[in-house]
């Protein structure tokens, strides 16, 4: 499977955007790029998928490179409602049920 | 809708002991899962469904098994608990595989095996 690379944790003021990274250099052709996100004793949820094009709906937008080796999920306007643990998955859609969520980065929101 | 709930929230078990959690989903998805997520991980996969009446390994099989009796629950089990298998538990469904709204997840299980 192919794999991603998060930073562990970043902090980023209330109310300005946030611009949280993955890398995924191994990406193939036939893998979407998801992101889900765990708000502290909850269940993930998801946030948003895309393959090649940049993708935006009303919790964020995502912005995937030309070469699709790396993505960046953007929250435009953070509140103090999105702190938690973000996470980056690749995920084949051609009958592959298997996945790893990894560890994910945690965002810290500064009143 | 409910959406995703699971039974029980909480649960301490001693070792050796058996237990069956239940997940059900009211929105009428095809695809369910049991993750689990131990502290400071993320989540891994035990079991998946397809649909009613199937069930197939998933990263993290061993020490639990599930069934699929009814497309709307989805039972995971631990036939002989082990302090191991303490963790929390996380049920999701998806109307496809991922799908255009990913798969959605219940509130979780936290389970102790002492």
């Amino acid at each position: 499977d192919a794999k991603t690379t998060q930073p562990n944790s970043m902090e980023s003021n209330e109310e300005e955007p946030v611009h949280l990274p993955c890398n995924h250099s191994t990406i193939s052709g036939t893998d979407y790029i998801h992101w889900y996100r765990q708000l502290p004793s909850q269940g993930p949820e998801y946030v948003i998928h895309g393959l090649t094009s940049n993708v935006n709906n009303r919790m964020a937008s995502l912005a995937i490179a030309e070469d699709r080796k790396s993505s960046t999920l953007i929250l435009h306007r953070a509140t103090l409602r999105d702190a938690a643990v973000y996470y980056c998955i690749l995920r084949d859609d051609f009958g592959n049920e298997k996945l790893t969520f990894g560890t994910g980065t945690r965002l810290t929101i500064i009143p | 809708n409910a959406g995703v709930t699971q039974t029980p929230k909480f649960r301490v078990l001693k070792t050796g002991q058996s237990m069956t959690l239940l997940c059900a989903q009211d929105m009428n998805h095809e695809y369910m899962y049991w993750y689990r997520q131990d502290p400071g991980m993320g989540l891994r996969l035990i079991h998946y469904s397809v649909g009613e009446g199937t069930t197939a390994k998933g990263e993290v099989p061993d020490g639990y098994n599930v069934s699929r009796l009814k497309k709307q629950n989805f039972l995971l089990g631990l036939e002989s608990a082990a302090p191991s298998q303490t963790s929390v538990y996380f049920c999701a469904s998806s109307y496809l595989p991922w799908g255009n709204n990913g798969q959605f997840f219940g509130p979780g299980t936290r389970l102790t095996v002492l």
